[in-house]
Order: structure tokens, then sequence, then C-alpha cells
């Protein structure tokens, strides 16, 4: 069964360091996002991206924060300079719209990228 | 107006019975009511979904009900499991590929 992956599942940073966070979306997905997940919080929406550019974004997602689609397969969410309160499970997910899946609206997450920011 | 409520926090059900976990929306743009299931140290996994021109759906073991009129929606896990044990969170979007709204999410314990 396809599934979204995401690398690496644990990152551990510098307050003020850049990191970078990668996504392998299911193959012939056309929608792509990235989440949050603050420790025992609810999932937070960042971003969203299609077509090669941001769709919708949250308040979150500030100047610190942008996402890139490098190539066919990647899909990587970037933080400029970490915060101390970036700290969160980050999730990938995506999704199929132009509903040839029975499951059209369905987003897949993948694991996640726990982010430590000391 | 762009809120997810969800109730209860935590749940503890014994094997073979049912829970319930409840939510409640205020937008009436949402279009688009899925429950995800999460297992500590995974992502969110698509339970079950549900579009506001249906009351109800079964797909197995579980059931979503949904009140247009009251802008509320619940899930019903029948004959809980202790597989079952997981955090589950109701979402909302409005439009297919929007972002998902979550609730706040319901840690459930089945015991056997």
């Amino acid at each position: 069964e396809p599934e979204v992956t995401q690398t690496p599942s644990h990152q551990v940073t510098q307050m003020g360091q850049e990191v970078i966070l990668r996504c392998v979306p299911i193959s012939n997905h056309l929608y792509f996002y990235w989440y949050r997940q603050i420790l025992g919080q609810k999932v937070e929406f960042l971003v969203s991206f299609y077509n090669n550019e941001i769709s919708e974004k949250s308040e979150i997602f500030d100047d610190q924060f942008s996402v890139e689609r490098p190539d066919g397969s990647n899909f990587t969410l970037k933080i400029r300079s970490t915060k101390l309160e970036d700290s969160a499970m980050y999730f990938c997910a995506s999704s199929d719209v132009q509903g040839r899946l029975a499951s059209g609206d369905e987003q897949f997450f993948g694991p996640g990228t726990r982010l430590t920011v000391l | 107006q762009q809120q997810v409520k969800q109730s209860p926090q935590s749940l503890i059900v014994q094997k073979g019975g049912i829970s319930i976990i409840n939510c409640a929306y205020e937008n009436t743009a949402f279009d688009y009511f899925p429950w995800y299931q999460q297992f500590p140290g995974k992502g969110p996994a698509l339970l079950i979904a549900i579009r506001p021109d249906v009351s109800e759906k079964k797909e197995g073991r579980f059931t979503i009900s949904f009140n247009k009129s009251a802008k509320q929606f619940s899930l019903h896990i029948m004959d809980s499991q202790p597989g079952d044990s997981a955090t589950y969170f109701c979402a909302a979007s409005k439009y297919q590929g929007g972002k998902l709204i979550f609730g706040q999410g319901t840690e459930l314990s089945v015991k056997p």
C-alpha cells in the first residue's frame, strides 16, 4: 500500500539554526500539506501546496517557514531560524483530489518528524 | 468560527462496550468531516468520514452520526476492543483538498 514517508524521524537542533524536514508524498498525489502537533495538543494546519505554489497557509506559517517541491518526488519544509516553540511533531500529508480514488478527500499522513529545538 | 470542539478529552471503556466521542463546529461552510485515529509515535490515519448530505455512515464497528442542524457529529465505536486504544481526532474542511481543522483529540483506553 502506498504511503507518505518522512525523514528524519527525529531532528534535534539548536535555537536559531535552520532545519529542513523532508517528505515523499504518495506518487500521483496532487495536494501536499504540512501540519504540526505540539506534544499533547491537537494537530494544526501549517500550509497546503498545489501546482507548485502555496494554496493556503495558516498564521503559524510566517516568514521563517518555507516549502518547496525541489523535484518530482520530494516535498520539504524549511524553518530558517528555529525557536524553542517550534519544537513539535511535524506531519506531511498528501491527497488525490481528482476523485480517481473512492476516498478522494482523504489526506494521507506520514509518520512525522519530531523536531526538538534546544 | 474555524474551531472544531471535541469531547471528552479522555475516555475509558470496558472491552465490548460502546465508545462515543462528540464534536461540534460553527462554520456552516464545512463540507467534509473525517475522523482520524492516531497511535503513539504514528501519524493520524483516516478512520471514517462523512459529508453533510447524510446523517449516518457506518463502516464495520465504526459509525459517524451527523446532525447538520445542531452542527454536531459523533463517532461511535461498537464492541470496543483493547486494540482500539488510541487518540481519536475529529476534523472538518471546507472543500475538497482544503486544510483540515482538527478537534482537540480524545484519548481512548479500552480495558480488557
